[in-house]
């Protein structure tokens, strides 16, 4: 496709259920980012990767969060034993370059949607 | 702590009236700056953004301005289009060479025909 594509758009989980999330980057980009969306918030950065490395991950929130890019293409963020406070918009985003960035370089997905219940 | 994004939370303007929408940092260090369109159930998008070594930027229909002294931005809409209707938030880029964004909190905007 020509955007970023999230999967599952809506996931409702159970606290204590595990979840992964899905990121399909735009085709050759090399640069991908996962922000943390709460509701009525603005999004809060929790990684980044330029190709398969993970060059940052300090707004991970805790180590029930981890996230992968093993081929350098699509990624994964998988939350372990979910809670309540986990429930937010996942928003992935790619970048062509890798750094510097600016703005109009990168392209954010419409996100995944997690409910904890 | 870094923060970005002090707000009014909602503005509601008349269509085809002119809408600013403000934003406060608190990061003297941060050297650029991008404004991000958000409609309901989509990821955010671009707008305009500015470097620290300017003050004024114009894109089409959109104009966004620096303050470094009070350490403050915002972001002018002419002639505000129902399309226009989203929230916006302001983001800083403490470092581009980082693929940290710390957004604001955001500004829901309401245009009435």
């Amino acid at each position: 496709g020509a955007g970023v594509s999230q999967s599952p758009r809506y996931k409702v989980a159970k606290r204590g259920q595990d979840v992964a999330l899905r990121c399909d980057p735009i085709s050759g980009h090399v640069s991908l980012f996962w922000y943390q969306q709460a509701l009525g918030q603005g999004p809060e950065f929790l990684t980044y990767f330029q190709n398969e490395a993970q060059l940052d991950k300090s707004g991970l929130p805790s180590d029930r969060f981890f996230a992968e890019r093993p081929e350098g293409s699509v990624s994964t963020l998988k939350i372990q034993r979910t809670q309540q406070e986990d429930s937010a918009v996942y928003l992935c985003a790619s970048s062509l370059p890798s750094r510097p960035f600016s703005g109009n370089t990168i392209y954010f997905g419409e996100g995944s949607w997690l409910t904890v219940v | 702590g870094e923060s970005v994004g002090l707000h009014l939370p909602t503005l509601s303007v008349q269509e085809g009236d002119n809408s600013i929408i403000n934003c406060a940092y608190s990061n003297s260090a941060s050297d650029y700056f991008i404004w991000y369109k958000q409609e309901s159930g989509k990821g955010p998008q671009f707008i305009i953004d500015i470097r620290s070594n300017m003050d004024k930027r114009q894109g089409q229909r959109v104009t966004v301005l620096l303050n470094k002294t009070v350490k403050h931005l915002s972001l002018q809409i002419a002639a505000t289009q129902p399309g226009d209707s989203a929230v916006y938030f302001c983001a800083e880029f403490p470092s581009s060479n980082t693929g940290k964004l710390i957004f604001g909190q955001g500004t829901t905007l309401q245009v009435k025909p």
